[in-house]
């Protein structure tokens, strides 16, 4: 079965301070897609990386990174030195390939100021 | 800002109505996607349509149904409205096989009362 799960149901963090949001995921497939997601208020989900199975590179994308670790299924997303923009539902997703993707229920972000 | 546009953004419909929603593709992209996304919960997949023909589609009952254009524009149907079908509804468009990722449109809300 394909599962993502997205532990943190809502996070409060004060501006500036670092946040990360975890994401577990679930496949038997061994080519797969991750992906990170995000929802403001208007309803679009932007897409924000990613990652294919064979690339554990971490990544960064000035105040964001990513950690994926194979090992333990995960591909959590952290934001440094956070800004109330930053304020949002945050999607996590995992795709087989060309077909649909899997999304987990989401991490509601609040950036207070 | 994607080139994916839905119409309309909102919508309220009676049960046992039908509705048609629409997505305009990203120009480049080939492959549309529907996701129904209710409230408070991740994107769930409906069905995905490539070269005019629908291409992997998930737990949705044969009322939800759709189609693609020429110019890779799409529709999604939905048949016997229920109220358990409110929901954000979400287009997605890629390149199908490409190494790009899925731009989503703004949704469409559907409200069945």
């Amino acid at each position: 079965a394909q599962k993502v799960t997205q532990a943190q149901t809502e996070i409060s963090v004060v501006e500036k301070e670092d946040v990360t949001l975890d994401c577990v995921y679930e496949t038997r497939d061994t080519t797969y897609y991750l992906f990170w997601y995000k929802q403001p208020p208007s309803g679009e989900l932007v897409f924000l990386i990613r990652r294919n199975s064979f690339d554990e590179q971490n990544e960064i994308s000035g105040r964001y990174s990513w950690n994926f670790q194979k090992s333990t299924s995960s591909f959590n997303f952290t934001i440094t030195a956070s800004q109330v923009v930053d304020s949002a539902v945050y999607f996590c997703a995992l795709s087989p390939g060309d077909d649909k993707i899997i999304f987990g229920k989401g991490t509601r972000l609040h950036i207070l100021p | 800002e994607t080139g994916v546009t839905q119409s309309p953004t909102h919508l309220i419909k009676t049960r046992g109505q039908q509705v048609t929603l629409r997505c305009s593709s990203q120009s480049g992209h080939n492959t549309v996607s529907w996701y129904q996304q209710a409230l408070g919960q991740g994107p769930q997949f409906i069905f995905q349509y490539y070269r005019e023909e629908e291409n992997g589609r998930g737990n949705f009952p044969p009322r939800f149904s759709g189609l693609q254009f020429p110019n890779y524009s799409s529709e999604l149907n939905v048949n016997a409205l229920e109220l358990d079908d409110s929901a954000l509804y979400l287009c997605a468009s890629s390149f199908f096989g490409g190494k790009t990722e899925a731009f989503f449109g703004q949704g469409t809300r559907l409200t069945v009362v």
